[in-house]
């Protein structure tokens, strides 16, 4: 199975801040990495597809980048709604696999 | 707009079994694979099963496999999870998800599953 490890797991941040969010696989995924936002008591939102493909509706403060094994989630100006936990899945082959989540947490 | 709507959650003993459904709607349900996808309490997101859009093709997370049975009716638009010998580790919100090409793109709102004696 691909391990996925997210880093860090608690990132505080203030609003205007800009964050990058890690996710390492442990072996080549290419590109075929999405992002998801959770909220407490919610379903995760699809961010991002395709390592860098804002999925229809997401802001544009939100973007990906990376292949291979290395990709980041930045968000370039931290907003009150985007406290939350973030995942990164590998879907280059199976079974899917998760990363442990990042939790964005008011500074 | 697309729905997914989980039901079938609740308690049960160890050992036990519970079926957990999935209702879509605003969308060829028939066009899509599917998948299952847990969350324990306080912890991250663990992909459990996925079927083919017309049931030929199934595969298991290892933790779930010979104990979870995923199945769908197309004509009725629904996904269904059989669950049989629960553990206490299986306690989690459960997520029906709409796939496509690898990502989820629509989840439900879940249905909790608590196994405890």
């Amino acid at each position: 199975d691909i391990q996925m490890t997210q880093s860090p797991s608690t990132l505080s941040a203030s609003v205007g801040e800009r964050v990058t969010i890690t996710c390492r696989a442990s072996e080549s995924i290419s590109r075929w990495l999405a992002w998801y936002q959770q909220k407490p008591g919610k379903a995760p939102k699809l961010l991002i597809y395709k390592a860098s493909t804002l999925e229809s509706g997401v802001p544009s403060r939100f973007s990906g980048s990376g292949s291979g094994t290395d990709f980041t989630l930045t968000i370039s100006s931290l907003q009150p709604d985007d406290f939350a936990t973030y995942y990164c899945q590998q879907y280059d082959s199976f079974p899917r696999t998760f990363g442990g989540g990042t939790k964005v947490e008011i500074k | 707009q697309v729905q997914l709507v989980e039901s079938g959650g609740g308690l049960v003993k160890p050992g036990g079994s519970l079926r957990l459904s999935c209702a879509a709607s605003g969308f060829i349900f028939s066009d899509y694979y599917m998948t299952w996808i847990r969350q324990a309490p306080g912890k991250g997101l663990q992909w459990l099963s996925y079927i083919s859009s017309s049931g030929s093709t199934i595969l298991y997370a290892d933790s779930v496999k010979g104990r979870f049975t995923i199945s769908r009716d197309n004509a009725k638009n629904s996904l269904f999870l059989q669950m049989n010998s629960l553990r206490a580790e299986d306690t989690a919100v459960y997520y029906c998800a709409r796939g496509l090409n690898g990502y989820y793109n629509y989840w439900g709102q879940g249905t909790f599953v608590t196994v405890s004696s």
